[in-house]
């Protein structure tokens, strides 16, 4: 059973644009959560995160918004750029046994059009 | 630069013919973490070592095995690959096993071919 979803796994927008990705989450003890960029033959990077006390982190082009209540997050790419094409995945962290654990999503496949 | 460095980038074995895949890492991070990643598929993490303790994933096959002989390097053994087990690898380290805002650096990872 998943519980961390991207239920898109691709999304096109054209250059200049919001990017709009989206992750949805099944476990209520997941206390933090991170964004990772991966480009093809290199591991994924550490985009931005986001604690559970929170509800929107910001760095540059790059903001996550966490809604507790719905289980759901997402990252806004404002404006996107083509150096943004990547595979985008979202990761949690829980606060209980195995807390040092992140659990990640399938990704989504992010391309921005000149 | 810092980094987390796997070795090699790409694996090519025969099917039951033992393999060993590296990373090595300067953050001088207490933990290291190995995941196994399937196309299309979410990383799914097979163990960790947080310093010298080695912690094993529960659904993690026997067929996998780690070490890990000093903070900078560890190891996984794969002991009789399968067709199955046609996977990229990624190595990732964290400084510490619940530090807030301290997230896994990860590797490139090795992909590993199954002949």
């Amino acid at each position: 059973d998943q519980q961390v979803k991207q239920n898109s796994p691709s999304l096109s927008v054209q250059e200049g644009r919001i990017s709009i990705l989206n992750c949805d989450y099944t476990n209520s003890m997941f206390d933090y959560f991170l964004w990772y960029k991966k480009y093809p033959a290199e591991g994924p990077t550490f985009l931005i995160s986001i604690s559970s006390i929170k509800d929107k982190n910001e760095d540059g082009r790059f903001t996550v918004f966490l809604n507790k209540s719905a289980k759901h997050l997402s990252l806004h790419i404002v404006p996107s750029q083509p150096g943004d094409s990547a595979v985008y995945f979202c990761a949690a962290r829980g606060n209980g046994a195995g807390s040092y654990q992140l659990t990640f999503g399938k990704g989504t496949k992010l391309s921005v059009i000149p | 630069d810092a980094m987390v460095i796997q070795n090699p980038r790409y694996q090519v074995t025969q099917f039951g013919k033992p393999v060993t895949l590296s990373c090595s890492q300067t953050l001088n991070h207490n933990v290291m973490y190995w995941y196994q990643q399937k196309s299309s598929q979410a990383p799914k993490l097979l163990f960790h070592y947080y310093d010298k303790d080695f912690n094993n994933e529960a659904d993690t096959p026997d067929n996998f095995q780690s070490r890990r002989p000093n903070t900078s390097f560890c190891f996984l053994d794969i002991r009789s690959p399968g067709l199955g087990d046609a996977a990229m690898y990624l190595c990732a380290t964290s400084s510490r096993r619940r530090q807030t805002n301290q997230p896994q650096h990860f590797g490139d990872g090795t992909r590993l071919s199954i002949l």
